[in-house]
C-alpha cells in the first residue's frame, strides 16, 4: 500500500523568506501523481500544485515549486517570498494514475506559520 | 463556475443516530469522493462514486455508506453513530477526464457526536 509520510509536523518562516516543506512517500508503481494542498485555518483545502511522476521537470506555480526526487520518493515544496496568507496546514498527497482510481493518500500534513 | 459545495457544515448528534450529509460537486464533474478528518488520524478516504457506481472504498465499517444521483450530487450515510465519528468530512469532486485530473475539496461538513 502506498505511504505519504510528511516528518514535519510544524514549520515557521520570517515573512518575506522561503521555506521547504518536505514529503517523501512509498509507491511501487512507476507512473503516478503528487500534489501539495493547503487548508488555511477554518477553511477550504485548495491545491497549491501537482506533479506528474513521468516529468522530469518540476513543477512551478508562481511563488510555490517542488523539488521531485523520484529515485528518493521525496516531493518538497518550496514557497518563496512567503506571505502571511500562506499561513495554514500543508498536506502532500499522492494518488496512482490507473484511470477511475480517485483515492488520495495523504500525509499528516505540516502546520506552517508566518512570523511578520 | 460555483465549486464544491456541502450541506449541512455543522451538525450535532448523539450516539446511536444516524446522520446524513451532502455533496454538490462542481457543475460537469462526475466524480465524487469523500474523506474523513481527524485530528488522530488525519484524512482518510471514504469512497468514491462516478456515474452512480461506488469505484473505490476505504477502510471503513459498514455503518458508513453512500450514493450518487443521476446530477452528481452525493450523500454519504453513517449508521449507528459512535463518538470516534466526530470528524471534519471532506467531499471531493474532479472531471474525471483521462486519470489527470485534480481534485476540488468542499468546505466541508463538521460533525460531533455526543
Amino acid at each position: 500500500a502506498q505511504t505519504v509520510t510528511q516528518s514535519q509536523p510544524e514549520m515557521s518562516v520570517q515573512e518575506a523568506e522561503t521555506v521547504t516543506l518536505s514529503c517523501t512517500y512509498d509507491t511501487s508503481e512507476s507512473d503516478y501523481y503528487l500534489f501539495w494542498y493547503k487548508q488555511p485555518p477554518s477553511r477550504q483545502m485548495i491545491l497549491v500544485i501537482r506533479q506528474e511522476a513521468y516529468k522530469q521537470q518540476n513543477a512551478t506555480e508562481n511563488r510555490f515549486s517542488v523539488n521531485f526526487q523520484k529515485a528518493a520518493k521525496s516531493f518538497s515544496l518550496k514557497i518563496s517570498d512567503s506571505q502571511l496568507g500562506d499561513a495554514a496546514m500543508y498536506f502532500c498527497a499522492y494518488r496512482d494514475p490507473n484511470f477511475g482510481n480517485e483515492k488520495l493518500t495523504f500525509g499528516t500534513g505540516t502546520r506552517l506559520t508566518i512570523i511578520p | 463556475k460555483a465549486g464544491v459545495t456541502q450541506t449541512p457544515r455543522y451538525l450535532i448528534k448523539t450516539r446511536g443516530q444516524q446522520v446524513t450529509l451532502s455533496c454538490s460537486p462542481i457543475s460537469g464533474h462526475r466524480s465524487v469522493s469523500w474523506y474523513q478528518q481527524t485530528p488522530g488520524q488525519g484524512l482518510q478516504f471514504l469512497f468514491e462514486y462516478f456515474s452512480e457506481t461506488q469505484r473505490n472504498k476505504g477502510n471503513f465499517p459498514g455503518r458508513f455508506s453512500g450514493r450518487q444521483f443521476s446530477n452528481s450530487r452525493s450523500e454519504m450515510n453513517v449508521s449507528t453513530l459512535e463518538l470516534g465519528d466526530s470528524a471534519l468530512y471532506l467531499c471531493a469532486s474532479s472531471a474525471q477526464q483521462g486519470g489527470q485530473e485534480t481534485q476540488y475539496f468542499g468546505p466541508g461538513t463538521r460533525l460531533l457526536v455526543l
